[in-house]
């Protein structure tokens, strides 16, 4: 079993609707919580950050945290098609050392 | 934000040769890390660049593949060395700041032939 389980996708959806990525994991030591994008053949950038437990706001996304679960999920609000990219779910305890998830190609239409 | 610099973008190289990465970032930081990304793959984990001494190596890496060197707390180089097309990959250089977000370089783009 993966340390970070991530929902596959892909996922396609229409401009304006909200994108959910979900991931799982296994490891208690996990403390921090990250979403990366990644454009096609760029490297991974951070959109999201967390340590804590509940939601995070920025602009149109929400990260969310239940570390009861094991569980952490990105929501993307108002879709562009500027957001079609490959998300990746990112944690790592207090060696800083990340462990990814799979990732999820998002596409949004127009 | 943070402002990562690698060299080379991408580079073709020959089976049997050795490719040196280079990772220049904007200040001092505490933490430099090296990640692969295989093909349709997800990142991982290679080593921790430890400045002025030796790098720690993540399982399935040694040091003979892939030598680190960090003469500075701006600065890393990763060595692939003895290529072979399995190596192809792209490799990318992170670092991360007091507040323990971590920021990655564009990545190189290595294609063993």
């Amino acid at each position: 079993q993966k340390e970070v389980e991530q929902d596959p996708g892909p996922l396609s959806v229409p401009e304006g609707a909200i994108v959910s990525l979900n991931c799982t994991y296994s490891n208690s030591a996990f403390q921090y919580f990250m979403w990366y994008r990644q454009y096609s053949r760029k490297g991974p950038e951070l959109l999201m950050y967390t340590y804590s437990s509940g939601n995070k706001e920025d602009g149109r996304f929400t990260a969310q945290v239940d570390k009861s679960s094991k569980y952490i999920s990105l929501f993307i609000r108002d879709s562009q098609p500027s957001d079609s990219a490959t998300y990746l779910c990112a944690m790592s305890g207090h060696d800083y050392k990340l462990s990814f998830g799979a990732g999820t190609t998002v596409t949004v239409r127009a | 934000s943070a402002v990562i610099s690698q060299k080379p973008s991408r580079d073709i190289c020959q089976r049997g040769t050795s490719l040196t990465i280079q990772c220049q970032v904007d200040s001092q930081v505490t933490m430099m890390f090296w990640y692969r990304q295989q093909p349709g793959q997800s990142l991982t984990l290679i080593a921790t660049a430890n400045q002025g001494s030796e790098a720690t190596y993540e399982s399935g890496f040694v040091i003979d593949k892939f030598p680190i060197s960090r003469p500075n707390l701006t600065f890393s180089t990763l060595t692939v060395s003895n290529m072979s097309p399995e190596d192809s990959s792209i490799y990318l250089c992170s670092e991360v700041r007091g507040t323990t977000e971590a920021f990655f370089g564009q990545g190189t783009r290595l294609t063993v032939v």
